[in-house]
């Protein structure tokens, strides 16, 4: 398998504009999590989903935020409209339930200016 | 979830055994210890877990205090590769699984 793959893995946009981060998980996986990391406050938990379910967005920061997985094999999230302070790595992980490692992606760096 | 504290910082010779240490004292009867690291540019990436037992796996080495007040994460054999920040995170293993990543301590494998 190819991992989890995320896209794109760099996105430089300007202060107000629509960002959409992607996320192809495992094949067999059932577990997805979003994943914000900045020098400031380290690596948090956006949002879960099980079963393409969303269990747990209590991580997201506000209404600009959202995230969606519309099959077992897609999930977005998604930034609008974007400002200089959700400059960060966004890292997508899977996981099987019957397992317990998460498998993370590569992240996608995001720059707004 | 039970708090965990780790050094922020260590350095380890290459070719010699990193021992990582980390504090849970407040770890309850059901909560495992995972660790967890993240070379410099990539995702964090699973390294070992255990409940209480001792555990071993072609990474390292994971031993947990009787009490499972402490444990330590053993690298047997460092390399340059290993450079990176290492997580120790305590959880309930139930359904969702959603970690909670401290600030980890960075590990520096000197030449």
């Amino acid at each position: 398998d190819a991992g989890v793959i995320q896209s794109p893995r760099h996105e430089v946009t300007e202060m107000g504009q629509e960002v959409t981060l992607r996320c192809k998980p495992i094949s067999g996986h059932n577990s997805l999590f979003w994943y914000r990391q900045t020098m400031m406050r380290g690596l948090e938990l956006l949002i879960y989903f099980n079963n393409n379910v969303p269990i747990d967005d209590s991580g997201m920061p506000e209404d600009r935020f959202s995230a969606k997985m519309p099959n077992a094999s897609f999930s977005t999230l998604k930034i609008q409209p974007s400002e200089p302070r959700d400059s960060a790595v966004y890292f997508c992980a899977s996981r099987e339930d019957t397992t317990y490692e998460q498998y993370f992606g590569p992240g996608t760096r995001l720059t707004v200016t | 979830d039970a708090k965990t504290t780790q050094p922020t910082s260590m350095d380890c010779a290459e070719g010699r055994a990193a021992n990582l240490p980390c504090n849970h004292s407040t770890i309850s009867g059901n909560e495992y210890v995972y660790w967890y690291r993240q070379i410099h540019s990539q995702g964090p990436q699973y390294i070992i877990h255990g409940l209480k037992n001792n555990e071993t796996n072609e990474m390292a080495s994971l031993i947990i205090t009787e009490d499972r007040k402490s444990s330590t994460l053993i690298l047997p054999h460092a390399t340059l590769r290993d450079t990176a920040v290492y997580y120790c995170i305590v959880r309930v293993d139930n359904y969702g699984q959603n970690f909670v990543f401290g600030p980890g301590t960075r590990l520096s494998v000197l030449p």
